[in-house]
């Protein structure tokens, strides 16, 4: 069955930049758009980024837009994060989620820590 | 960005009575050009990520059991649990994906 599992998650020191990436299986990923959405502590949901499936169509919140950078390697079926001059309100669970509408699937998440 | 704005916060339900959770946007999610509302609704229960419930408002996910039902349009919606279980305590949240960034409600903490 469709499975993601992500990576990569850590404690961080503000400024610095963090690589999350996402292993895909059970499905399709090269025909499938992808997302990544994260939870703040005891928060609510916040929508991060989408990748389209080919890579050529984007999009970003404005509160990670300039620092956080998607990807995808369909050869690897991955997904990747890019985050970089983190913060401490980036300070989240970051989950992998297929599709770019309503998420049928989702990962376990990763717990991202921006903590000096 | 469109406001997703849940009510209640918290909501507490005998077991096999009626659980009602409201969802109002700041801007229709109904799409014109295929006349669907672009709303979803999820379950949350703790330590775990969360599960879709409902898409286009009142589809239900495969799985889903048919005590949850959802309804409504444009910039007002509800999620209903006919016949309240154990099993039903969690975070609910509704979604907006008409437009980005896709926004969520704060979430309704659901408790027997």
């Amino acid at each position: 069955q469709a499975q993601l599992v992500e990576s990569g998650g850590g404690l961080v020191k503000p400024g610095e930049s963090l690589r999350l990436s996402c292993a895909a299986s059970g499905f399709t990923f090269s025909d499938l758009y992808m997302t990544w959405i994260r939870q703040a502590p005891g928060k609510g949901l916040e929508w991060v980024s989408y990748i389209s499936n080919s890579g050529t169509s984007i999009s970003y919140a404005d509160s990670v837009k300039g620092r956080f950078t998607i990807s995808r390697d369909n050869t690897k079926n991955s997904l990747y994060l890019q985050m970089n001059s983190l913060r401490a309100e980036d300070t989240a669970v970051y989950y992998c989620v297929r599709g770019h509408w309503a998420y049928h699937i989702w990962g376990q998440g990763t717990m991202v820590t921006v903590s000096s | 960005d469109i406001v997703m704005t849940q009510s209640p916060d918290s909501l507490a339900v005998s077991l096999g009575e009626r659980a009602t959770v409201n969802c109002k946007s700041s801007q229709s999610v109904l799409y014109s050009s295929d006349n669907k509302n672009y709303l979803a609704w999820y379950q949350q229960k703790p330590g775990q990520p969360p599960k879709l419930l409902i898409y286009w408002a009142s589809t239900r996910d495969s799985g889903v059991p048919d005590r949850f039902s959802g309804s409504g349009s444009g910039t007002d919606f509800t999620l209903t649990i006919s016949s309240l279980q154990a099993e039903d305590v969690a975070v609910y949240y509704c979604q907006q994906y008409c437009s980005t960034p896709y926004t969520f409600g704060q979430g309704t903490k659901l408790e027997i």
